[in-house]
Parts: C-alpha cells; structure tokens; sequence
C-alpha cells in the first residue's frame, strides 16, 4: 500500500536548469495536486486535475507545468528553475466526492533548492 | 473565494496542558473541515474532519466541532503530549471547488515535557 509517491525527496537545481517531479499514486484517485509549502505561507495550490487528460491552473502555476496522461501519475515540470522556486512541493491526491467529501492523501514532500 | 484563518503561531506548551488553535473560514457552498498533521520530515496527514454542521470530528484526544454560525473549527486537546509537537493545518474542502483544498498557514506546537 504505497499511497502517494514522490521522487526525488531531495534536489539542488541550478539556476536556469529544468526538472520534473514525480508524483504517482496507487489507489485509483481521480483528484490530484501539487503544492508548494513555504514558511509562513502554508500551502498554495500550483496545479490540479480532476482526471487523466484534464489539468488547471491553481494560485501559483507561473512558473510549471503539469500534465495527467494517466490517473496515476502527475508530473510537475519545473521549466526553468529561479531561486523564488526553493520550496517543500507536495503532490496530494483524493477521490471525488461533494458533501462526503474525503480528505486528501499527501505523498512525503520534494525539498527543492535552486541556487 | 475561499479562505481558512487560523491562529498564529508558534504555540509552546508543557506536557499535559490544554491546547486550542483557532480556525475560521469563509466558503461559497457547504464545505467539509478538516484539520492535518504535519510531523517534521513528513508530508501532510489527516487528524480529523467534519462534513456538516454541527458534526464533531475527533482523533487522538484532539476535537473540533463544525461551526457554522461562527464559521469556525478550533482543534483542541484536552491533555497533550510531547509526542504531538508538530505543525497543524486547517483545511476546507468546498463541494462547489471541484476537489480543491484550501489551507491555512499552520500553526507550529511545541510541547515541552
């Protein structure tokens, strides 16, 4: 029972470089999300997708990319790497629902530093 | 749009006190709570929620009642441990936002023995 998985856990980018975090889960969730966790600033949603094949935007997608080509698997694409991208990134996931509503799964984190 | 407030941190308590974080939110439709756990090191993990009004969630000794006359969600604990230092986030989840969270900046509890 993996749940959320996210690689690297760990990555030092220089300036400029592109990268893509993964993200892929196992239990057949159709939501998926990427934040970004920086002090002070709790968590702001870059992207998310309700499906394989449907993306949008969320409060802070300057900057990345995303695309769901399957329901697994969620990559975030860093396009070209600024030192305002040094961050926790958390990919989460959760099935649909309205009233009963279920909570979010988060994978572990990606510590993202860009020099 | 949507937003959670919470109660600014950090909060320092010794072992065995009462702890209560505030949270309140403002959301279009009827939204689920939720309160998340984040111990250092680690991704976000769900403590306890509510769906509708008046529901009590709970977990681990920790509470919090949905309010929706006051908007507001506290999470307390009536004893807490050394083990619960961590970062805690409120959380809503609107039935009208398609599977979009929305958080609060968390609050950082030290419990001291």
């Amino acid at each position: 029972n993996a749940g959320v998985t996210q690689t690297p856990k760990f990555q030092v980018l220089k300036t400029g470089q592109s990268m893509t975090l993964q993200c892929a889960q196992d239990m057949n969730h159709e939501y998926m999300s990427w934040y970004r966790q920086d002090p002070g600033m709790g968590l702001r949603l870059i992207h998310y997708s309700v499906g394989a094949g449907i993306t949008d935007q969320g409060e802070v997608p300057n900057g990345y990319n995303v695309s769901r080509s399957t329901t697994e698997d969620f990559p975030l694409r860093l396009l070209s790497a600024a030192p305002s991208q040094t961050s926790v990134y958390f990919c989460a996931s959760s099935p649909p629902g309205a009233r009963e509503s279920t909570e979010a799964f988060f994978g572990q984190g990606t510590r993202l530093t860009v020099v | 749009g949507n937003s959670v407030t919470q109660m600014e941190g950090p909060v320092t308590l010794s072992e065995e006190a009462f702890l209560t974080i505030n949270c309140t939110y403002t959301a279009t439709g009827y939204p689920s709570l939720f309160w998340y756990v984040q111990y250092p090191g680690e991704g976000l993990q769900l403590l306890l929620k509510a769906t509708k009004a008046d529901d009590k969630g709970s977990n681990k000794g920790f509470e919090a009642t949905y309010r929706k006359e006051t908007t507001s969600f506290h999470l307390e604990k009536g004893s807490v441990q050394v083990s619960d230092s961590a970062v805690y986030f409120c959380a809503l989840l609107s039935n009208t936002n398609a599977g979009k969270s929305t958080f609060g900046d968390g609050t950082t509890l030290t419990v001291k023995p």
